[in-house]
């Protein structure tokens, strides 16, 4: 099947720890994203990637990073710098078909502080 | 000034309501717009793009005005399935931007 994979589904993590979450797709798009949703809130971009090798800040990029070494995959890490880590990660690739858009997510992963 | 505002909500109307939602945007460089619904707890799924022409899908109608820098989204004939959180979504040279979202709740 065709998708977006996004593991683990439910993540703990401790004062001071870094946690990676895992985002894969085998759409071949080249647009990948990482959002953030907090409860009764809608999604806040963290950051996103065009292509290999390149990523672009979203709204609150602090305390995260990312890396895009290949196309298929674009993993999270969430750093001790972040402070209020709790919430529901999405991550989501993008379709292009002439004018065609289309994102598709991935089904989360809910983070929470120990 | 937040890149991607929305109506708050919540809506809560009757079955049969005709509801209608905005959304503002404000980088006029803005290339493509949407609408998303997103289910509790769930992830966002496609609703409908937005064109400058505007265009419909069965009970759904969407809008866009380049000029004020807004879209809208009409739901007609609303359902108890219609219920769930609307999103609105504009592109920037692939920065997608979501909006809070608004929340309906169609009632029998």
């Amino acid at each position: 099947d065709g998708g977006i994979t996004q593991s683990p589904k439910y993540l703990f993590r401790k004062e001071g720890q870094n946690v990676t979450l895992s985002c894969e797709q085998n759409l071949n798009h080249d647009a990948m994203y990482w959002y953030r949703q907090d409860p009764g809130q809608g999604l806040r971009l963290i950051y996103y990637s065009q292509i290999v090798n390149d990523f672009q800040k979203g709204d609150i990029a602090e305390g995260y990073s990312v890396s895009r070494e290949k196309k298929e995959s674009f993993p999270l890490t969430v750093t001790s710098a972040q402070k209020n880590p709790t919430a529901f990660y999405l991550c989501a690739s993008k379709m292009v078909q002439g004018t065609n858009e289309k994102l598709f997510f991935g089904s989360g992963t809910q983070l929470s502080v120990l | 000034r937040k890149e991607v505002e929305q109506d708050p909500g919540p809506f809560n109307v009757p079955e049969g309501a005709t509801v209608a939602f905005n959304c503002t945007y404000s980088n006029s460089a803005s290339q493509s717009f949407f609408w998303y619904r997103q289910d509790c707890r769930k992830e966002p799924k496609l609703l409908m793009s937005v064109y400058s022409s505007g265009n419909e899908d069965g009970r759904f109608t969407a809008q866009l005005n380049r000029a004020s820098q807004y879209i809208s989204l009409l739901i007609r004939d609303s359902k108890l399935s219609d219920s769930a959180t609307y999103l609105c979504v504009v592109n920037n040279n692939n920065d997608m931007r979501f909006g809070a979202g608004t929340r309906l709740t169609v009632k029998p």
